[in-house]
């Protein structure tokens, strides 16, 4: 079966840094990898993807994640974090082949900016 | 268009009850998953359902059942509840099956008393 693991639980930062989320995955086969952001009171949105391709990915609010196979790692960047970063940040990884176990979630980072 | 929309969003029962949850996919979307959030398990997937079939299925007990309707919506029952089974029940729909993009709605809030 399938994991996720995130490192850290819960990152605080101040607004302007840089911000880097850790994921790495287990599953020895080809996968499709994501980024869900829940903020505040809100339902998952999706940050970003990665199919195949160019294992530098852009999502939305100038987020990125860099695939790196051979880590089996799949971590979050943003040069510059702002105070309406603060949310839930999950990594998850499903199989390309079809996800007979769906999604697989990490447990999730709690990231709060400080203004 | 219109996202995913689930129904009720707040759900209180008691132990031994049964509920059933309502999901609504996005327009066009045949793939409907559903996954159960809890702060000490995260979020564990349960099932997926396209074209009124499951798919498949999570490692959660026979309690939890499911179906897909031929408009794509799709329904979520739990029997016998037990105080474990509070959590936020999350549908996700996407267009395909398998490997797709899946958009979220903003979930069921379930406490059992």
């Amino acid at each position: 079966a399938q994991s996720v693991s995130q490192h850290n639980h819960h990152v605080i930062l101040s607004e302007a840094a840089s911000l880097e989320l850790g994921c790495n995955y287990s599953y020895g086969g080809t996968v499709n990898l994501f980024w869900y952001v829940q903020y505040p009171g809100q339902h998952l949105q999706l940050l970003l993807k990665y199919f195949s391709g160019d294992p530098l990915v852009k999502g939305i609010k100038g987020f990125e994640a860099e695939f790196i196979k051979s880590k089996f790692s799949f971590n979050l960047r943003k040069p510059s974090v702002q105070w309406s970063d603060t949310a839930e940040y999950f990594c998850a990884v499903t199989n390309s082949g079809g996800g007979a176990d769906g999604l697989t979630f990490g447990k999730g980072t709690h990231l709060i900016i400080q203004p | 268009k219109a996202g995913v929309t689930q129904t009720p969003r707040y759900l209180i029962k008691t132990r031994g009850q049964q509920v059933t949850l309502s999901c609504s996919p996005i327009s066009g979307h045949r793939s409907v998953s559903w996954y159960q959030q809890t702060p000490g398990q995260g979020l564990q997937f349960l099932f997926e359902y396209f074209s009124e079939t499951q798919r498949n299925k999570g490692n959660f007990p026979g309690r939890f059942s499911g179906r897909q309707f031929s408009n794509s919506r799709s329904e979520m029952n739990v029997s016998t509840l037990e105080l474990g089974d509070s959590a936020l029940y999350l549908c996700a729909s996407s267009f395909d099956s398998g490997p797709d993009t899946q958009y979220f709605g903003p979930g069921t809030r379930l406490t059992v008393l």
